[in-house]
């Protein structure tokens, strides 16, 4: 079946200029998250939904980013007035319950650069 | 919060050989504990897993063991061969929801 896709793959920011990423989870999967993947770290945790609520958002790292599910299924990260220090690989991950216990499964992520 | 120390950094091994990675966590809470595989510029892909309830799994050449009292854990590999080069990550998941991980081991497999 079809896996977690994330879109754009790639994307390049002038500073200043807002983005949007976008992830489509594995249909059926409850839980969804956001990471963050700066060059050779392992990734950390941004925010978490189950279905449309965002349950933790302790690790966006500043009131720029911003992230929804409206619906319980597709999942929209925004970064206002990005930044150099923004650059990273941003990785979504869906859950087919709402106990981590479960497997999280990874998309590709979306590469930004913010020039 | 949680905290996941991973070592080494860096491993190289000879083909056919074994390769151990090691994590320690600081939050006693934690009870799931996933190892991801990251290739270059892939996503990272769950390869084994234990639960706090278990000291020890295995899947093939790949095992996993859990120590809760000295809070660490394991990955070893055997029989290791050149497509096992890779970035490996650990995990805790403390809470019940996000995943806190490890800095990462680049593993290099000689053949």
């Amino acid at each position: 079946g079809a896996g977690v896709s994330q879109s754009p793959r790639y994307k390049v920011a002038k500073r200043g200029q807002d983005v949007a990423l976008r992830c489509d989870p594995i249909s059926g999967h409850v839980s969804l998250f956001w990471y963050q993947q700066a060059l050779g770290q392992g990734p950390e945790f941004l925010t978490y939904f189950q279905n449309e609520a965002q349950l933790d958002k302790s690790g966006l790292p500043s009131d720029r980013f911003f992230a929804e599910r409206p619906e319980g299924s597709v999942s929209t990260l925004k970064i206002q007035r990005t930044q150099q220090e923004d650059s990273a690989v941003y990785l979504c991950a869906s859950s087919l319950d709402r106990l981590a216990t479960h497997e999280q499964y990874f998309g590709p992520g979306t590469r930004l650069t913010v020039t | 919060g949680e905290n996941v120390e991973q070592h080494p950094s860096t491993l190289s091994v000879q083909e056919g050989d074994s390769a151990v990675i090691k994590c320690t966590y600081s939050d006693s809470a934690s009870n799931y504990f996933p190892w991801y595989k990251q290739e270059l510029g892939k996503r990272p892909q769950l390869i084994i897993d234990i639960r706090s309830n278990v000291g020890e799994k295995k899947d093939q050449r790949i095992a996993v063991t859990l120590n809760k009292t000295a809070k660490h854990f394991s990955l070893h590999i055997t029989e290791t061969q050149p497509e096992d080069s890779a970035v490996y990550f650990c995990a805790a998941s403390p809470y019940g929801n996000k995943l806190v991980f490890g800095a990462g081991t680049i593993l290099r497999v000689k053949s």
